[in-house]
Order: structure tokens, then sequence, then C-alpha cells
């Protein structure tokens, strides 16, 4: 079974701290993708990366970045310098390729940055 | 940018009704589906659809929901006879080619059942 935790329901941090949100991943699968959303409080959801379980390479785009570690089944993601428009829920989420396409997403981690 | 669209953006029914939610996907994407989002909850996966048929549903997804693409644009989500605890948020997302692309979402439809 495939499983998402995110440990952290909420956060509040001020505006310029960087913050890390944890995402935890569980899965029989060797091939599989993992995935960042951010609903922000209009309520869609926004895609922010994919990632394949093949690819460990850490990746940044400017004041987000993120940090693969199979060895832990962990995929975090940093915002650095934050700003109040990073105010958001964000989902981690995971799908195989050996079983279904469909996401398992996680709790979602509440994101508020105070001015 | 190309985008998922939904509508209604809000559909407010009494217990019992049937309801459509409509998607529009972006164009040549070929795996669709259904999520719900109860409020403050996680996204939950309802059905996926490919080829004109679905290709895995959840445990959600009972015989009250159909799901269909009857002009090869629209993707609908139909909910014959709403309950209370049907009210939610749906989102329908879409992928290209591949069955493990990136899905992309529309903006949802809050569904609210009185």
């Amino acid at each position: 079974a495939q499983k998402v935790t995110q440990a952290q329901t909420e956060i509040s941090v001020v505006e310029k701290e960087d913050v890390t949100l944890d995402c935890v991943y569980e899965t029989r699968d060797t091939t599989y993708y993992l995935f960042w959303y951010k609903q922000p409080p209009s309520g869609e959801l926004v895609f922010l990366i994919r990632r394949n379980s093949f690819d460990e390479q850490n990746e940044i785009s400017g004041r987000y970045s993120w940090n693969f570690q199979k060895s832990t089944s962990s995929f975090n993601f940093t915002i650095t310098a934050s700003q109040v428009v990073d105010s958001a829920v964000y989902f981690c989420a995971l799908s195989s390729q050996g079983g279904s396409e469909k996401l398992v997403f996680g709790k979602g981690t509440k994101l508020t940055v105070n001015p | 940018e190309p985008e998922v669209t939904q509508t209604p953006s809000h559909q407010v029914t009494q217990m019992g009704q049937e309801v459509i939610l409509r998607c529009v996907p972006i164009s040549n994407h070929l795996y669709f589906y259904w999520y719900r989002q109860i409020l403050g909850q996680k996204v939950e996966f309802l059905v996926s659809f490919y080829n004109n048929e679905i290709s895995e549903k959840s445990e959600i997804f009972d015989d009250q929901f159909s799901v269909e693409r009857p002009d090869g644009s629209n993707f609908t989500l139909k909910i014959r006879s709403t309950k209370l605890e049907d009210s939610a948020m749906y989102f329908c997302a879409t992928s290209g080619g591949y069955r493990t692309d990136t899905q992309y979402f529309g903006p949802g439809t809050r569904l609210t059942v009185l």
C-alpha cells in the first residue's frame, strides 16, 4: 500500500524566514513519482514539482528547493525567504508506475507567513 | 498556458437530487481523474478514466457515481442521488500521454448538499 505522511499540520513563520515542509512516503514499488502541490486560500491545486524515484538530485527553483532522500523515504520542500504569498496548504503526493497512476496525497501542511 | 476548467464553480443541491459536474481537460491529454476534498481534509482519489473507460476507482466511487466523456471534450462526474456527506470540493485532473505524467488540476467545484 502507498502512504504519504506530512507530520506538520500547521506551520507559522514570519516573512523572510526559511521554512521546510516534511514529507515521508511509503511504497513497495521501485519506480514511483513524488509531487508537491500548493493549495492557496482560493482553493485550486497548483502543481509545483514532480520527481521520479531514479532521480535523487535536489532541485532548486527560485526560492523553492526540494530534497529527495530515498534512504529515508523523504521528499522535503524548503521555501527560502518566505513571503506572505507563500501562505497556503502544501500537499505532498505519490504515484507509482507499478500500481495505479492515482495520486495518493498526504494530509497537507498549512503554512502561514506573517508580515 | 493550457488549463483544466471546471463548471460550475459552486453547486448547491438538495439531498437526493442528481448533480453533474463538468470538466474540460487540457487538449491532447488522454488521462482523466476525479478527486474530492472534504473541507479541511486531504485530497482523495475517486476515479481514473482512459480510452473511454474507467481504469480504476476507489471505494468512495460507489454505484451513485458515474463518469463519462460524452462529446470528446467534456469529462463529467454524475452523482445520482446526493447525500449530505457528498458535500466537498471536487477536482478534475488530467494528464498527458503516459499514465504517470503530471496531473494538472482544475479549479474545483464546491458541492454543497442541503
